[in-house]
Formats: structure tokens, C-alpha cells, sequence
């Protein structure tokens, strides 16, 4: 079946640490997007990436670094940079021609 | 800068009928989409509108006028699992069609 994985769902580090979550799609699409959703909040927008080797800075980039080196990847590094990581993450996917974005079901990050 | 508004809580009662109402300001725009998410869930989908108009899609409908910023998405014969919350996002030209989303709109349908 076509669709897109996040995993782990939970997910404990330490304050200091990095983390890195993964993201991988088997729908072909072009496009894959990091949001990060806080309790009561709306999705905002870490990295985008429109094509493989290639990405942009959303909204909320800092502390978080990302890499698109094959299609069907996009992971989400956390960084310790990153000042409060504690947050439900999302991936999230779609085409170039329909844009409507398919969703992955969610990283809850705890950092402790 | 972008601006998307929804209401924060709406509450219903179960059969009834409910309108959800959006209203932005951004940049550019390419369309509207309305997701449901359920709490600690993905969002999924439930509409698209990119021309003024009503989008009819069994029992939930959604309307876009571009010239005012506004879209509702209305929900019929309200069941108690479309107790979700309920999010606008537009989809900004220039940036990729990247989505800039609305808070969310938590709804609460009771019997």
C-alpha cells in the first residue's frame, strides 16, 4: 500500500542531544514538508523540499537541520540547538500536480 | 507576514449542522484546504477550493470567496466522531505551494 511512515511514534532524548526523525514515502511525490504542532496550535512549517538535493527553510528552521538525498526520504534532525524541542512533529508529502499533502501519523518528541 | 483566522472551540449538537469560517490574509494564493485531525492523529484530508464557489463532498461542503479572504467548511447531519479539530490552511504561491495553516478549530459535537 502507498503511503507515508513516521517512526517511532514516541520518542524520549535528553536535553543536550540530538535527534533525528524519520520520514519515508512510497507515493513518488516530489514534495516532503516537516511541521511541528504544539498543543493548541496550528502546524508550523520547519523544511520543505521540493526535489531531491534540495531544500528550504519554513518558518520555524532553527535548531533543526534536514537532508533529501533520495526521493523517498526526508529526515528531521533535532538539534540541541533547538530551545524547545518538546513537540508533536508531522511529515508530510505531496506532488507537484495535485498538491493536495498526505500526512504521516506523527513523531510525539519528549525531551527531557 | 501571513494571517490565517479561525474560531478557537465551536461546539454542536449531534444531527445538527455546523459552519466553520476561515478567513486569511497571505501573500499569494494558490487555493484553500480543509484537513480534520483527531487528537494525536494526522491531519487528513477533506477539501480543496481554488475558485469561488461551493465544493460539495457528502456531508461536508466548503466555500472560498477569493476577493474577501473567506472560506467555511459546513458539516451536515453532525456525528459524534466528527468531534475533531478542524484546520484551514492556504496554499501560498511562489514558496513551492507550501501550506501556511490556521490554528485549528476544535470541535466538540454533544448529544
Amino acid at each position: 500500500d502507498g503511503g507515508i511512515t513516521q517512526s517511532p511514534k514516541y520518542l524520549f532524548r535528553k536535553e543536550g542531544q540530538n535527534v533525528t526523525l524519520s520520514c519515508e514515502q512510497n507515493l513518488n511525490h516530489d514534495a516532503m514538508y516537516w511541521y511541528r504542532q504544539d498543543p493548541g496550535q496550528g502546524l508550523r512549517l520547519i523544511y520543505y523540499s521540493q526535489i531531491v538535493n534540495d531544500f528550504q527553510k519554513g518558518d520555524i528552521a532553527e535548531g533543526y537541520s534536514v537532508s533529501r538525498e533520495k526521493k523517498e526520504s526526508f529526515p528531521l534532525t533535532v538539534t540541541s540547538a533547538q530551545k524547545n524541542p518538546t513537540a508533536f512533529y508531522l511529515c508530510a508529502s505531496s506532488s507537484r500536480q495535485n498538491t493536495e499533502a498526505f500526512f504521516g501519523q506523527g513523531t510525539r518528541l519528549t525531551v527531557v | 507576514g501571513q494571517n490565517i483566522d479561525q474560531p478557537t472551540e465551536m461546539t454542536a449538537t449531534e444531527g445538527a449542522i455546523v459552519q466553520i469560517n476561515c478567513t486569511y490574509q497571505t501573500s499569494g494564493f494558490n487555493g484553500l484546504f480543509w484537513y480534520q485531525q483527531h487528537a494525536g492523529e494526522a491531519p487528513t484530508f477533506l477539501s480543496y477550493n481554488v475558485l469561488d464557489g461551493l465544493e460539495e463532498k457528502g456531508r461536508f461542503s466548503s466555500f472560498l470567496s477569493r476577493s474577501k479572504g473567506y472560506s467555511y467548511l459546513l458539516l451536515k447531519e453532525l456525528q459524534m466522531k466528527d468531534s475533531a479539530s478542524y484546520l484551514c490552511a492556504v496554499e501560498i504561491t511562489g514558496g513551492g505551494n507550501k501550506l501556511t495553516f490556521g490554528t485549528g478549530t476544535q470541535l466538540k459535537v454533544e448529544l
